[in-house]
């Protein structure tokens, strides 16, 4: 069974910096591209970068580029995002999401990210 | 980017009646090469994570009740719950692959 568990959320500062990470278990990690998913309160899905099985090709949307960065361990079935220079606007719960290259076929609970001083 | 509106963003409808969503996007999703349409529909219930219903726009996911079905191709998308459960209240998103990820804005279904 799938497993993915998100963690490194919590109330962070405007301007300041956050490292979410997703453990993953259950599947082949390394033959998965992966992805960050959020949403903010009350708010809808957005996807926010993606990242190839190997890690050598990244995407990301146009509101976290330049101070978001995806990365991933593959010997340790870990993805990673950090974030940079945070805004009131990144506040949302981050989703870790197994990403098929067409679609997202598992997802974690997910870990709330709040910026606010 | 390509963006996904969907319609209406709220309906009621009454236990077993039928329930349809629709999502347009602003460019197809359907490769040529491979006539496949690269479009998807979630359920989120509250406090919960999304949960894939259906995938390549008509392809159920394993386990999805059969009230469930997805339709459509290129621009033009509709997801149909056809008998709505109590357990079927949720909000329902798009998405596609076509060109990095996007959703739609979702769409509210409650029990009249």
């Amino acid at each position: 069974e799938v497993h993915l568990l998100e963690s490194g959320g919590g109330l962070v500062q405007p301007g300041g910096s956050l490292r979410l990470s997703c453990a993953a278990s259950g599947f082949t990690f390394i033959n998965n591209p992966m992805s960050w998913v959020r949403q903010a309160p009350g708010k809808g899905l957005e996807w926010v970068t993606g990242i190839s099985e190997t890690g050598s090709s990244t995407y990301y949307a146009d509101s976290v580029k330049g101070h978001f960065t995806i990365s991933r361990d593959n010997s340790n079935n870990m993805l990673y995002l950090q974030m940079n220079s945070l805004r009131a606007d990144d506040t949302a719960v981050y989703f870790c999401a197994k990403d098929t290259g067409d679609y997202f076929d598992s997802w974690g609970q997910g870990t709330l990210v709040t910026v606010s001083s | 980017d390509i963006v996904l509106t969907q319609s209406p963003d709220s309906l009621a409808v009454s236990l077993g009646e039928r329930a349809t969503i629709n999502c347009k996007s602003s460019q197809s999703v359907l490769y040529s090469s491979n006539n496949k349409n690269y479009f998807a529909w979630y359920q989120q219930k509250p406090g919960q994570p999304p949960k894939l219903l259906i995938s390549w726009a008509s392809t159920r996911a394993s386990g999805v009740p059969d009230r469930f079905s997805g339709s459509g191709s290129g621009t033009d998308f509709t997801l149909t719950i056809s008998s709505l459960q109590a357990e079927d209240v949720a909000v329902y998103y798009c998405q596609q692959s076509y060109s990095t990820r996007t959703f739609g804005q979702g769409t509210k279904v409650e029990i009249k």
